[in-house]
């Protein structure tokens, strides 16, 4: 079946501008995160949804940054007034939740949005 | 605060060879351990360990969690140049429904003909 996708695949955008990212999970996935990945870093959790809502902002850098995903599905992640230092690929991952039992349900990533801010 | 520290940085071998990647962890309350693969953009997952399941194998790799050290090894063997990838090692801390991991830096590992 068809895994995450993600788009666009590369943006390049000027400084100060606005910018979407959109993440479409596995069907069925009600768990959806993003992540930012800076050359030669892990990636670096910024928010987790559980359907529609967020369970966790805590990695969002500051109030530049927001991520939306208003029926349970797709998501977009919102960057305002983009600076130079937001340039990165924006990983989203998606999963199965299953019960607390569970340590961990595999999350699935997408290709990944390359975001460069001139 | 919680990290993931993975050693060596960067490896470069030659097709055949053995390698033994590294990842060792301070987390609160550890609940997994996962592998990643990276080839371009989107990491694939390898393994996941937990107090139940120290060990995975799947063909020529395998990873095994030494809790005791806080640590675990990632081995790969017969390398080929289709293994050449940067590895990533991340770990689930917390309880209940908390899903954030906590990633390392990754091995970037190089396999020349």
């Amino acid at each position: 079946g068809a895994g995450v996708s993600q788009t666009p695949s590369n943006k390049v955008t000027e400084k100060g501008k606005y910018v979407e990212l959109r993440c479409d999970p596995i069907s069925g996935h009600t768990a959806l995160y993003w992540y930012r990945q800076s050359l030669g870093q892990g990636p670096e959790f910024l928010i987790y949804f559980q359907g529609t809502g967020a369970a966790d902002d805590s990695g969002l850098p500051n109030d530049r940054f927001f991520a939306v995903r208003p029926e349970g599905s797709v998501s977009t992640l919102k960057i305002q007034r983009t600076e130079r230092g937001d340039s990165a690929v924006y990983l989203c991952a998606s999963s199965l939740v299953g019960s607390q039992a569970f340590a961990y349900n595999e999350q699935f990533f997408g290709p990944g949005t390359r975001l460069t801010v001139l | 605060e919680d990290k993931v520290v993975q050693s060596p940085l960067s490896l470069v071998v030659h097709e055949g060879d053995t390698v033994t990647l590294n990842c060792s962890y301070e987390v609160t309350n550890f609940r997994s351990l996962l592998w990643y693969k990276q080839e371009k953009k989107a990491p694939t997952f390898l393994f996941m360990l937990t107090s139940s399941g120290i060990e995975k194998k799947s063909g020529r790799l395998s990873s095994i969690l030494d809790k005791k050290e806080l640590s675990s090894i990632l081995n790969i063997t017969a390398t080929q140049t289709g293994d050449s990838a940067i590895y990533l090692c991340a770990v689930v801390p917390g309880a209940g429904n908390n899903r954030k991991l906590i990633w390392g830096l990754g091995t970037s590992l190089a396999v020349n003909p």
